[in-house]
């Protein structure tokens, strides 16, 4: 098993743009989680999946972001508009239930 | 508020000497607590848990309810234990992390 599959690695944008960061999660795990790291904040829980449907969006700084799981094998992140401080490093994680998470190598945002 | 605490930025220490990463939390309920290392170019993975109580790679954490402390210790670094480590709890049956910001640990030669 390849682990968790994050796509792109690196993402530069202009500032307007829309991003949209890919995930896909370990097979037969029911859960997905999307991180956003930087170096002031660490590491914070954005959004989680449970079976596809999400569960908890409360970390999800703002309209700007968006997340959809529309099926057990794919999960995007979007932001429309992108802004200079979302550079960040964006991870996935997944789990088969309560626990050890599973990340993935992350993408690496940058927006000038 | 729910925190979790991680006060060092940078640990430095000299190969075999003993090493303590600080973490303290605060979180109304019962939490479980996590170690998550990141070494270089490598995936964050789960280093221990306090619910198993295991010792891995020579470190071990003891969860302190009454400090509301969860270090993580080592009797004797090694230079392969240099890497970002991550404290971070969720509550128990829940599946919210909280993590705190890291402390990259640097074993010296």
């Amino acid at each position: 098993d390849a682990g968790v599959i994050q796509s792109p690695r690196h993402e530069v944008t202009e500032m307007g743009q829309e991003v949209t960061l890919r995930c896909k999660p370990i097979s037969g795990h029911d859960y997905l989680f999307w991180y956003r790291q930087t170096m002031m904040r660490g590491l914070e829980l954005l959004i989680y999946f449970n079976n596809n449907v999400p569960i908890d969006d409360s970390g999800m700084p703002e309209d700007r972001f968006s997340a959809k799981m529309p099926n057990a094998s794919f999960s995007t992140l979007k932001i429309q508009p992108s802004e200079p401080r979302d550079s960040a490093v964006y991870f996935c994680a997944s789990s088969p239930g309560l626990g050890t998470q599973y990340f993935g190598p992350g993408t690496r945002l940058t927006v000038l | 508020a729910q925190r979790v605490t991680q006060p060092e930025k940078l640990l430095s220490v000299f190969k075999g000497a003993p090493v303590e990463l600080k973490c303290n939390y605060s979180y109304s309920g019962s939490p479980e607590l996590f170690w998550y290392v990141q070494y270089s170019r490598q995936r964050l993975q789960l280093l221990l848990r306090h619910i198993s109580r295991e010792s891995i790679k020579g470190f071990t954490a003891d969860l302190n309810k009454g400090e509301t402390s969860f270090h993580l210790k080592k009797p004797f670094a090694q230079e392969e234990d240099s890497a970002m480590y991550y404290c971070a709890l969720s509550g128990l049956g829940t599946y919210k992390y909280i993590f705190g910001t890291g402390t990259r640990l640097k074993v010296l030669a």
